[in-house]
C-alpha cells in the first residue's frame, strides 16, 4: 500500500509569512494527526481528525495555526503568521482504527516537512 | 516537563555491542509504544505493549512493559549499523487516548 504522503519536503520562509502543507494519508484511513517536532524532541501533536471532524486541537497554537480536512482525505496545516520557534519538521500520520481502538492501531507517519522559520 | 524521560539522550557504540535504552515516567499508561525514526523519514512503529510486565521479542530487539505500567526498556543484542536511529517511546495514559512521544534516544551504531 503507498505511504502517507507529505509535500513539500523543505520549505524556507521569513518570519510573518504564511505556509502551508499537504497531507494524503493511507487510502482507507478515517484518522489523521497532525504533529510538530522540534530539533531534539518527539512528535508533539497538534491536532487529530476523525474523517473530517476535528477530535482533539488542545495544543494548536489557534492564533496564527490552522488545519483543515474538508472531504475526509487529504488534509492541510497553516501557519499564519510564522514565527521564528515555527522551525521544525511536521509530520502528517494517519491511522485505520476507530477512536475507541486507536491505542491498538499503529500510526503511519509520512516523511515530513521540514520548515525554516529566518 | 515531560510526561515520558529517555535516557540515555545519546548513544554510540560499536557493532556486536549489546545495549539497552529506558522509557520512564512517574504515570502509568494503558499501553505503550516504541518508534524508529531515521534522518529525514517518520517514525516507524516497532512494538505497543499492554500488559504490566509484559516481554515483546522482534528479533535482536527485546522490548519490557514495567510491572506497574510506569516504565519500559528496549535491550538490542549484537546491534547492526542498521539499528542507527532515533528510538521514541510514545505512551497513552488511558484506553483510547492519543498517545504522548518521549524526546528519544539518538542510536549511532558504528561498524
Amino acid at each position: 500500500e503507498a505511504g502517507v504522503a507529505q509535500s513539500p519536503r523543505y520549505k524556507i520562509i521569513e518570519k510573518r509569512q504564511s505556509v502551508a502543507f499537504w497531507c494524503n494519508p493511507i487510502s482507507g484511513h478515517a484518522t489523521l494527526y497532525w504533529y510538530q517536532q522540534i530539533l531534539g524532541q518527539g512528535p508533539k501533536l497538534l491536532i487529530q481528525f476523525q474523517n473530517n471532524g476535528v477530535v482533539d486541537d488542545s495544543q494548536l497554537p489557534k492564533d496564527r495555526f490552522s488545519a483543515e480536512r474538508l472531504k475526509g482525505v487529504d488534509s492541510t496545516l497553516k501557519i499564519q503568521p510564522a514565527k521564528l520557534e515555527d522551525s521544525a519538521v511536521y509530520l502528517c500520520a494517519s491511522s485505520s482504527g476507530q477512536i475507541l481502538s486507536s491505542y491498538n492501531s499503529p500510526l503511519h507517519f509520512g516523511n515530513g516537512t521540514r520548515l525554516t522559520v529566518t | 516537563t515531560q510526561l515520558l524521560e529517555q535516557s540515555p539522550q545519546f548513544l554510540s557504540i560499536q557493532e556486536g555491542e549489546n545495549l539497552t535504552v529506558y522509557c520512564n515516567s512517574s504515570s502509568v499508561f494503558s499501553s505503550l509504544q516504541w518508534y524508529r525514526q531515521e534522518p529525514g523519514e517518520g517514525p516507524v512503529l516497532l512494538v505497543t505493549v499492554v500488559t504490566g510486565g509484559e516481554v515483546k521479542k522482534l528479533k535482536r530487539l527485546t522490548f519490557q512493559f514495567g510491572d506497574a505500567r510506569k516504565d519500559s526498556s528496549l535491550h538490542i543484542t549484537a546491534a547492526q549499523p542498521g539499528d542507527t536511529g532515533l528510538y521514541l517511546c510514545a505512551g497513552a495514559r488511558n484506553y483510547g487516548q492519543n498517545f504522548v512521544f518521549g524526546p528519544g534516544t539518538r542510536l549511532s551504531v558504528l561498524p
